[in-house]
């Protein structure tokens, strides 16, 4: 079954730096979207990425963060000068094209990676 | 704004003992999916059902049945016969169906089900 990637899987980084994370999305599907759970605590919404651009994100996603789709393959996440507080596990996800019936879409399931851990020191 | 409760953080059960998980949702859209995602102590996080709010019939794959009920705002989750392998902590999560939305998935806090031998 295809599933999607997320490397790497732990990142350590110093505070202040940049860090990208990478994803491949299932690939025949057209939506993409990034996830943070701090430890212990629920999953947060980021972003959702569709006909490449931004089509939704949270309050939480700021100028620190970007995302981009730079060839047919790859969704990545970019963090630029990490902060302690940034420290988490990012989950990327993907789904089909929606359908469309009486004027809503009808939401694919999203289906995850298994994360990446990223640790800021 | 959407928002997903469940309330119970914590469950202990011993092996072959009956589980509900609950989930109380709050949305002002008429048109909504409810999700139930599983995060094994690997940290994965697996999709387990998906319904949206037209259909409120309930649904039973082997062990695992859902009960929607949209007069209440619950979607609760059942496992029946439980076993060690369902040890996990399972999120319920809400999202809009509207054209050209995100698609974001709002998710509750999560409830830890510890299933003992």
């Amino acid at each position: 079954e295809p599933e999607v990637t997320q490397t790497p899987s732990h990142q350590v980084t110093q505070m202040g730096q940049e860090v990208i994370l990478r994803c491949v999305p299932i690939s025949n599907h057209l939506y993409f979207y990034w996830y943070r759970q701090i430890l212990g605590q629920k999953v947060e919404f980021l972003v959702s990425f569709y006909n490449n651009e931004i089509s939704e994100k949270s309050e939480i996603f700021d100028d620190q963060f970007s995302v981009e789709r730079p060839d047919g393959s790859n969704f990545t996440l970019k963090i630029r000068s990490t902060k302690l507080e940034d420290s988490a596990m990012y989950f990327c996800a993907s789904s089909e094209g929606q359908a469309y019936r009486f004027r809503t879409a009808r939401n694919q399931p999203q289906h995850f990676g298994d994360g990446t851990r990223l640790s800021i020191l | 704004a959407q928002k997903v409760t469940q309330a119970q953080t914590e469950i202990s059960v011993v092996e072959k003992e009956d589980v509900t998980l609950d989930c109380v949702y709050e949305t002002r859209d008429t048109t909504y999916y409810l999700f139930w995602y599983k995060q094994p102590p690997s940290g994965e996080l697996v999709f387990l059902i998906r319904r949206n709010s037209f259909d409120e019939q309930n649904e039973i794959s082997g062990r695992y049945s859902w009960n929607f009920q949209k007069s209440t705002s619950s979607f609760n989750f059942t496992i029946t016969a439980s076993q060690v392998v369902d040890s996990a902590v399972y999120f319920c999560a809400l999202s809009e169906a509207q054209i050209d939305a995100g698609n974001m998935l709002t998710f509750g806090g999560g409830t830890r089900l510890m299933v003992k031998p």
